[in-house]
């Protein structure tokens, strides 16, 4: 079965250009999730898709962050125009919801990471 | 909204020593806590969690115990091993429905041999 995977890996731009982030949960995960990992610090949570829904987005820094998922199966993480604290790797993940509440495991894709110069 | 505090930042045991990760969460409403295990340039992974109905758990040499009423709960790691080296994240589940999860800071364990 594959993992959650994510594009690109690394991804190098310049201040004020535009970066888009793609992640392909498991097939079946209803639960998508997008978190940054800034500096080696936490891992902090940035939004949460059900289906193509967004479950709750008060992670999300700014306006200049912009996530969808076009038909509940892969999403897109796009940052426009980049800054420079927006470096850091941005992790996707993902989790099959039984519907009645029952937590799932959480399956992280490898990151993607960003740096802006 | 919650958070999760973890402790220490950083720790360095000999091998075969144990290590102890402890983390405290602030919403009582929280009713899952999983450990994730991060090596160097790989994805964060499950290693083993544990639930609010239970206040302890053990799989071979990793454990993990839950005070509810304290808010705490930490992973020990019984006969270290270098591969054991990489950091660790607790996370606390926020809601019973949608499955939202806020992570510590993570703790570096470096395993000397």
């Amino acid at each position: 079965e594959a993992g959650v995977t994510q594009f690109p890996s690394h991804s190098v731009i310049e201040k004020g250009q535009t970066v888009t982030l793609r992640c392909d949960p498991i097939s079946g995960h209803d639960n998508l999730y997008w978190y940054r990992r800034v500096m080696g610090k936490e891992i902090k949570f940035l939004l949460h898709f059900v289906k193509e829904s967004k479950q709750d987005e008060s992670g999300m820094p700014n306006n200049r962050f912009l996530a969808e998922r076009t038909g509940g199966t892969y999403s897109t993480l796009k940052v426009q125009p980049a800054e420079l604290e927006d470096s850091g790797v941005y992790f996707c993940a993902s989790s099959f919801h039984s519907g009645t509440g029952h937590t799932g495991e959480l399956f992280f894709g490898e990151g993607s990471r960003l740096t802006v110069l | 909204g919650e958070n999760v505090e973890q402790h220490p930042s950083t720790l360095s045991v000999q091998e075969g020593d144990s290590a102890v990760i402890k983390c405290t969460y602030s919403d009582s409403a929280s009713n899952y806590f999983p450990w994730y295990k991060q090596e160097l340039g790989k994805r964060p992974q499950l290693i083993i969690d544990i639930r609010s109905n239970v206040g302890e758990k053990k799989d071979q040499r990793i454990a993990v115990t839950l005070n509810k009423t304290a808010k705490h709960f930490s992973l020990h790691i019984t006969e270290t091993q270098p591969e054991d080296s990489a950091v660790y994240f607790c996370a606390a589940n926020r809601y019973n429905y949608g499955q939202n999860f806020v992570f510590g800071p993570g703790t570096r364990l470096s395993v000397l041999p």
